[in-house]
């Protein structure tokens, strides 16, 4: 069975400045994908990045970055030069990979609430 | 992602009328995924389809609720006498064939009951 936990409820985080949004994962499946969402308070959901069990590096994609450490199963979230804009609800997933690609449901964590303070 | 679109955005239901909720995937993806969201929760996973069938409805309630996504057309989410406790947001997501990597949701529809 899946599982994703975010043990920060909230954190605020000074304009500029980087922040760390940790999550961590269990599952006995090889093959999993990770993800990460951004949700504004307009409520839509942001595909912000993705990491592959088997990927060598960790993922970037602009100002984010995920700290993938496979042995502790975890995926943090890191936003580098924090903008007000990135003040949301951030929510880290996990989907298993069965050979055949089918593909399995996405499984959320509890999510993380960001402030970036000006 | 604009491409999966999601409608109603918002719906409002007197208790006992029937909600539906439409998803259409983007292009080329044959994967949806429902999910809900309660105030100030994380998604809960509801059903998992493809075209016409249901692949894990696990995350369903055993009444009132049923999805289907047929050959042809949207997905669609059906929530039969609705009461309050169904006011949520209701997530649509789809994925690709071909990748692992592109999990795309909509903007959802936020179901109001009065």
């Amino acid at each position: 069975a899946q599982k994703i936990t975010q043990t920060q409820p909230g954190m605020f985080v000074q304009e500029k400045e980087a922040v760390t949004l940790d999550c961590t994962y269990d599952t006995s499946d090889p093959s999993y994908g990770l993800f990460w969402y951004k949700q504004p308070s307009s409520g839509e959901m942001i595909f912000l990045i993705y990491q592959g069990s088997y990927d060598q590096q960790n993922a970037t994609e602009g100002r984010y970055s995920l700290n993938f450490q496979k042995a502790r199963k975890s995926a943090n979230l890191v936003i580098s030069a924090s903008q007000l804009g990135d003040s949301a609800m951030y929510f880290c997933a996990m989907r298993e990979l069965p050979p055949n690609n089918a593909g399995n449901m996405l499984t959320f964590g509890g999510g993380t609430r960001l402030m970036v303070k000006p | 992602n604009a491409g999966v679109m999601q409608n109603p955005r918002h719906l409002v239901r007197r208790r006992g009328q029937e909600a539906r909720l439409r998803c259409s995937p983007m292009k080329g993806h044959s994967h949806v995924y429902w999910y809900r969201q309660l105030p100030e929760e994380g998604l809960k996973f509801m059903v998992y389809l493809q075209k016409e069938n249901i692949i894990d409805e696990s995350g369903m309630p055993k009444e009132r609720f049923s999805a289907e996504f047929p050959k042809e057309g949207p997905s669609i989410l059906r929530i039969q006498q609705v009461v309050r406790g169904d006011s949520a947001a209701y997530f649509c997501a789809s994925l690709g064939d071909s990748s692992n990597t592109e999990a795309f949701f909509g903007q959802g529809t936020r179901l109001t009951v009065v």
